[in-house]
């Protein structure tokens, strides 16, 4: 089966770092995503990762260990415009459909972001 | 110029309806999908198709049934709507279902309350 925690919310102060971990247990994994979601509005994709070690994207970085089944999301010089909701997604083979990949969401990490 | 639209964006209507939501995308994508999400905003996968075929059928009530007509429409019919089917529901599409291709983008969201 799948299964992914994270946070359920974090707060942090402007201009500071944080660290937003994900775990998982998934069969067939394929990948793990991270997205953003502001309130009312759609998620949009932030990063990708399928082998281990950090990628890193301007002011966002996120890191995997596949053999830990751990990722993270790290936000640097957070922005009042970073508050949003964080969602963890992993990539694995699906249960219906022969070859199929499917995209199973954690429940998200409401980020506030203060002054 | 909007890559993945839906509507209507706001649907209210009375319990026991039937009722259609339609998604496009004019991404080029091979792989469309349905999600819904929660008042406790957990998105969840519900279908996907991928060139006109489905691919993934979770455990939805079969008064759900999408429909893709070419590989850049799919659309969502939902008959006798109940209470709990109240959420909203996100179309995505993928330039495909493996790995980083399964990198997806929504739609804007299709608001349903039932009363």
């Amino acid at each position: 089966g799948q299964n992914i925690d994270q946070p359920t919310e974090m707060t942090a102060t402007e201009g500071a770092i944080v660290q937003i971990n994900c775990t998982y247990q998934t069969s067939g994994f394929n990948g793990l995503f991270w997205y953003q979601q502001h309130a009312g509005e759609a998620p949009t994709f932030l990063s990708y990762n399928v082998l281990d070690g950090l990628e890193e994207k301007g002011r966002f970085s996120s890191f995997l260990s596949r053999s830990k089944g751990y990722s993270y999301l790290l936000l640097k010089e957070l922005q009042m415009k970073d508050s949003a909701s964080y969602l963890c997604a992993s990539i694995s083979l699906a249960y219906s459909g022969a070859g199929s990949y499917q995209l199973t969401f954690g429940k998200g990490t409401k980020l506030s972001v203060i002054p | 110029d909007t890559a993945v639209s839906q509507t209507p964006k706001y649907l209210v209507t009375q319990m026991g309806n039937d009722k259609s939501i339609k998604c496009e995308q004019n991404l080029g994508h091979d792989t469309m999908y349905w999600y819904k999400q929660d008042s406790k905003k957990f998105l969840k996968i519900m279908f996907s198709y991928n060139n006109k075929e489905l691919i993934i059928n979770e455990t939805v009530p079969n008064r759900f049934s999408p429909k893709s007509p070419d590989k850049a429409h799919l659309n969502l019919h939902i008959n006798s709507l109940e209470l709990g089917d109240s959420a909203v529901y996100f179309c995505a599409s993928s330039q495909d279902r493996r790995g980083a291709y399964n990198e997806q983008f929504f739609g804007p969201g299709t608001r349903l309350t039932v009363l």
